[in-house]
């Protein structure tokens, strides 16, 4: 069975704040794949990075960087001088490989408050 | 990235009455589909997940008889909540899932149907 952790449920932040959500996942697959979703207020949940398994390289996107730590079966998410517009909820998921149903796993989100 | 589109956004509905929530696949064809179920501060729930041209595959604990699902098309699928009762109002997403090549499978998500049954 899968399972994401998102162990923070609420963060709040000053704006230009660095913070970094925690994801923490198990699986016995030894190819998956890792995303993580925004879900602003309006609902929309708005893809922001996949990551094979097999790629445990970190990416940089902006403010946005993902640290894949397969060791510790981590994904963290940092967002580096946080803006107002990033109060969101996000969503860690994990899917097993293509071709087997392909269900997203979703931990239970973290909450980020960004304030001026 | 891939747009996926929902219709309704909203929707307000009497007890009793059926309604029907479609998703769309604008720029990519989705052989699967999934549909899901949001409680206010939770996260998502999936209900059932669609296939074109065959059955839908339900989760457990999910009525298929009181959640209708119709994957008609590649672009196309379609929620149907019959006999609608006040338990049922929330925040239904679907997502389509884009196959990609080279594994950039990757699931994209409606903006949601927001339903309140009386």
């Amino acid at each position: 069975a899968q399972k994401v952790t998102q162990a923070q449920t609420e963060i709040s932040v000053v704006e230009k704040e660095d913070v970094t959500l925690d994801c923490v996942y198990e699986t016995r697959d030894t190819t998956y794949y890792l995303f993580w979703y925004k879900q602003p207020p309006s609902g929309e949940l708005v893809f922001l990075i996949r990551r094979n398994s097999f790629d445990e390289q970190n990416e940089i996107s902006g403010r946005y960087s993902w640290n894949f730590q397969k060791s510790t079966s981590s994904f963290n998410f940092t967002i580096t001088a946080s803006q107002v517009v990033d109060s969101a909820v996000y969503f860690c998921a994990l899917t097993p490989p293509l071709g087997t149903a392909s269900k997203l796993t979703f931990g239970t989100g973290t909450r980020l408050q960004v304030t001026l | 990235g891939a747009v996926v589109s929902q219709h309704p956004s909203w929707v307000i509905c009497k007890s009793g009455t059926s309604v029907k929530i479609e998703c769309r696949s604008l720029d990519f064809q989705a052989t699967t589909m999934f549909w899901y179920r949001q409680f206010p501060k939770q996260s998502l729930m999936l209900m059932a997940t669609s296939n074109e041209g065959s059955k839908a595959t339900y989760e457990q604990g999910v009525e298929k008889d009181k959640f209708l699902i119709n994957h008609a098309s590649l672009t196309l699928s379609t929620l149907t909540v019959t006999s609608a009762h006040p338990e049922d109002s929330s925040f239904y997403i679907c997502s389509a899932r884009d196959a990609g090549t080279g594994g950039r499978e990757t699931q994209y998500f409606g903006p949601g149907t927001r339903l309140l049954v009386l």
